[in-house]
């Protein structure tokens, strides 16, 4: 596609619920990455893939956090018994190669009831 | 680790006038990118401009120009000519020039209010 794209845009979910947020890279990017964004903070980082590969996940903030991108495009973001402070909104981001401009989609918003 | 701090929460400014975002940043290394990202109420982030550590000029992107004291850790962004259409939530960010340490690191945010 001509961007990244993000879905879904918005998702509420009850306190405990498990939640899948998807991101669509730009077609042949090798990087693709994770953020957390809070209410009127900045983007906070959680995990980075080159192709398949996970090469940084030090910014999941618990085992509760899993993502995975299995064939180097599409990447999921999976939060399982979500909390209420897990409310925010999730970017996702790819870039061509490691050195290269990163492309934000427009996020999905997570509010955990 | 490295830190990226805009210490402005909210700036405004009258249409066609000049405005100034300030922020400042710490780090041990001495090869690193920095950028402003702007983020409309649509939530993407749109890159304005990039500069390179390395390099002493100051970037320029037509109205968007930064004033960059790597001595100071400082890395100002100043739009000229401000529009209606620059409303928005500025983040500065910091990126690693080292292969597999790429992730960005933001600053809080400016909220940016153009008045007609």
């Amino acid at each position: 596609g001509a961007g990244v794209s993000q879905s879904p845009r918005y998702k509420v979910a009850k306190r405990g619920q498990d939640v899948a947020l998807r991101c669509d890279p730009i077609s042949g990017h090798v990087s693709l990455f994770w953020y957390q964004q809070a209410l009127g903070q900045g983007p906070e980082f959680l995990t980075y893939f080159q192709n398949e590969a996970q090469l940084d996940k030090s910014g999941l903030p618990s085992d509760r956090f899993f993502a995975e991108r299995p064939e180097g495009s599409v990447s999921t973001l999976k939060i399982q018994r979500t909390q209420q402070e897990d409310s925010a909104v999730y970017l996702c981001a790819s870039s061509l190669d490691w050195n290269t401009e990163a492309f934000f989609g427009q996020g999905t918003r997570l509010t955990v009831v | 680790a490295q830190t990226v701090t805009q210490s402005q929460p909210e700036m405004s400014v009258q249409e066609a006038e000049t405005v100034t975002l300030s922020c400042t940043y710490d780090t041990s290394e001495s090869d690193y990118y920095l950028f402003w990202y702007k983020q409309p109420p649509s939530r993407q982030m749109i890159l304005v401009i990039r500069q390179e550590a390395y390099k002493q000029q100051n970037a320029t992107e037509n109205r968007f120009s930064v004033n960059f004291q790597k001595a100071a850790k400082s890395f100002s962004l100043k739009i000229s000519d401000s529009q209606l259409g620059d409303a928005a939530m500025y983040f500065c960010a910091y990126r690693s020039y080292l292969q597999g340490a790429q992730k960005l690191v933001f600053g809080q945010g400016t909220r940016l209010t153009i008045n007609p």
